[in-house]
């Protein structure tokens, strides 16, 4: 059974930072494309960063470029997010999604059950 | 970037009534190399992550009842639920993938009538 478990999530303060980890198993995590994808409270779903298998290439949305990071340990079957200058509007529910194998460009048929991410002073 | 638009935003459905969710993108999701439409469905229950529902625009996920359809083509695509349960109740969810930003719809909320 696939699991995707995120953890790192929590209160932090404007222009702070925060790591979140996805904990992958139960599928041979290497060849996947990885994704975050964020929820803000009682509204829709968003699209943060991807990340391909060996980690070189790498999207985000225009909202994140430049302070969030995605990154992942195929040892460790590991996906990470580096959030940096985090901003009240960077709060949200944060899941980490399995995407493809083969293509950047598949549906999302496994979600972790989300890390809540907090920016408040 | 490509915009999702669905409508309704909610609605209310009788059980074993026909449900309908409409879905529309700013730019065709048909790659003609393979004539695939890079659309698909999710369903959202409180307290839970997304599910899978529909892929290709009409292909079913492994697993989900048939009463779930996926139909359409180029911008225009529709989640039908043939027959409401009471366990569809949920927030519906369309998204592209054939370009990023990946973007999703803003939510369909459907309810018991």
């Amino acid at each position: 059974e696939v699991q995707l478990v995120e953890s790192g999530g929590g209160l932090v303060q404007p222009g702070g930072s925060l790591r979140l980890s996805c904990a992958a198993s139960g599928f041979t995590f290497s060849p996947y494309w990885m994704h975050w994808v964020r929820q803000a409270p009682g509204k829709g779903l968003v699209w943060v960063s991807r990340i391909n298998s060996d980690g070189v290439d790498t999207t985000y949305a225009d909202s994140v470029k430049g302070r969030f990071t995605i990154s992942r340990d195929n040892a460790k079957n590991t996906l990470y997010l580096q959030m940096n200058s985090l901003r009240a509007e960077d709060t949200a529910l944060y899941y980490c999604v399995r995407g493809g194998d083969r293509s950047s460009t598949t549906s999302y048929d496994s979600w972790g059950q989300g890390t809540l991410v907090t920016v408040s002073s | 970037d490509i915009v999702m638009t669905q409508s309704p935003d909610s609605l209310a459905v009788s059980l074993g009534e026909r449900a309908t969710i409409n879905c529309k993108s700013s730019r065709s999701l048909l790659y003609s190399s393979n004539n695939n439409n890079y659309l698909a469905w999710y369903q959202q229950k409180p307290g839970q992550p997304p599910k899978l529902l529909i892929y290709w625009a009409s292909t079913r996920e492994s697993g989900v009842p048939d009463r779930f359809s996926g139909s359409g083509s180029g911008t225009d695509f529709t989640l039908t639920i043939s027959s409401l349960q009471a366990e569809d109740v949920a927030v519906y969810y369309c998204q592209q993938y054939y370009s990023t930003p990946i973007t999703f719809g803003q939510g369909t909320r459907l309810e018991i009538k």
